[in-house]
């Protein structure tokens, strides 16, 4: 039971570039979340997905897309990336009100 | 919006001494949870408290939710250097699983 994975671990990308950030749990949630986090302004939710294929948007969606095509995975995508972007970005999946989160991953963009 | 409010955002004391982190929301909450992040680490869920007025002890941690339910606090009697980290506040307010994260109030303990 490996919990919520999270691919990859660090990333730095230049700015423009895309990439895709992978989610796993194996626990079978319905609910999964992505936030970011910087220093000084907490977890922010970017988008986040009740069950399979919906998604939502949360506080800070801009420049960010996701998909849910499977139950066990939620992926984030950054069509073109910029500086701003740069941060760690932590998801999660949910049961009973219980977030777990998986171990994040450090994005930078130059 | 819904936003939560976390004091203080630092908090360096003594090994033994007690430390207390504070949470305000505007409006009427539905629950709130509480996290705690290691350095270096993610966040890992602490407890919920759902009705007004709650009180809940996990060993040295108190927590409580207030009876308006928009405020909420943490405090930890006689800290210990394992205590070290961030802790946060994270309200829901009945919103469809989303929750609104306090900025957190990072925790040093000097032994």
């Amino acid at each position: 039971n490996a919990g919520v994975t999270q691919t990859p671990k660090f990333r730095v990308l230049k700015t423009g570039q895309s990439m895709t950030l992978l989610c796993a749990q194996d626990m079978n949630h319905e609910y999964m979340y992505w936030y970011r986090q910087d220093p000084g302004m907490g977890l922010r939710l970017i988008h986040y997905s009740v069950g399979e294929g919906t998604t939502a948007k949360g506080e800070v969606p801009d420049g960010y897309n996701v998909s849910r095509l499977k139950k066990q995975n939620f992926l984030l995508g950054l069509e073109s990336a910029a500086p701003s972007q740069t941060s760690v970005y932590f998801c999660a999946s949910m049961r009973y009100n219980e977030q777990f989160f998986g171990p994040g991953t450090r994005l930078t963009v130059l | 919006g819904q936003q939560v409010m976390q004091i203080p955002q630092y908090q360096h004391v003594q090994e033994g001494e007690d430390f207390t982190t504070y949470c305000n929301s505007s409006t009427t909450l539905s629950n709130i949870q509480w996290y705690k992040q290691r350095p270096g680490g993610h966040p890992v869920f602490l407890i919920q408290l759902v009705k007004s007025g709650e009180v809940k002890k996990q060993k040295r941690l108190t927590f409580q939710f207030g009876e308006a339910k928009k405020n909420s606090s943490l405090h930890i009697t006689a800290t210990q250097t394992t205590d070290v980290g961030t802790y946060f506040c994270a309200g829901d307010y009945n919103q469809g699983g989303k929750l609104i994260f306090g900025q957190g109030t990072e925790l040093s303990v000097k032994p």
